[in-house]
């Protein structure tokens, strides 16, 4: 366990249907992380959340929304998605220094996402 | 092509022996981490050594890095069947806030 929990850890969905994903740390972090992976792809970063503000979003289309309520809390709002965002989707918390530079990222168990 | 690149993409090799894998970044970093995920699941964080760091143990684990030829290795030494898992090397990089992974090496040890 690394203290990263993510839920459901399966979805199935059609493409017309409206689900979320959430995450929650429990390491006292100040950043999250959502990113994507795919069959013979690197890691896609996706959205960065430090201190409860957006930071970072990487181009996604609007279909994929996050949502970071606290610093414990991270969600992932979908809705009219494609049959190619079937992934598995990971999400990260981290403790972020001033000093710069991105430290040891702790990643939850993923949601493995089947758009139908 | 990326940031963070591992070679060889897959590796197979017999319980006992030593497992080398290497990654090449394009920019500069702040540090550079190596990670570990088995199939399916979220990635484990294995080692991270700073910019300014040029060798790094962790048990069975041993990581360089060269900033001038901006590489790193990762060695694991006396594999074990346990350690079938794909490797990835992320990079922090300078004055940014993105932590860039490889695409991976899969390593699968045989027992």
């Amino acid at each position: 366990e690394t203290g990263v929990t993510q839920t459901p850890r399966h979805l199935v969905m059609g493409m017309t249907n409206k689900k979320s994903l959430k995450c929650e740390q429990h390491l006292g972090h100040n950043a999250m992380y959502w990113y994507k992976q795919s069959a013979k792809k690197p890691l896609e970063l996706m959205f960065v959340y430090s201190l409860e503000e957006r930071v970072e979003n990487n181009s996604v289309p609007s279909r994929f929304s996050p949502e970071c309520p606290n610093s414990s809390h991270l969600f992932l709002h979908l809705h009219t998605l494609q049959p190619e965002d079937s992934a598995l989707y990971l999400c990260a918390s981290s403790q972020a220094s001033l000093a710069g530079g991105r430290d040891t990222q702790y990643f939850g168990p993923g949601t493995r996402l089947t758009v139908l | 092509s990326q940031q963070g690149e591992e070679d060889p993409q897959a590796l197979s090799i017999q319980e006992g022996e030593n497992a080398t894998m290497n990654c090449s970044y394009k920019t500069s970093i702040n540090n550079l981490q190596w990670y570990r995920q088995n199939s399916g699941r979220g990635l484990v964080h294995l080692i991270l050594i700073r910019s300014n760091e040029r060798e790094k143990h962790s048990g069975r684990l041993r990581v360089t890095l060269d900033t001038s030829k901006k590489s790193s290795s990762l060695l694991i030494t006396a594999s074990r069947a346990a350690d079938t898992a794909s490797y990835f090397c992320a990079t922090g990089v300078t004055g940014g806030f993105k932590t860039i992974f490889g695409a991976g090496t899969r390593l699968f040890v045989k027992a």
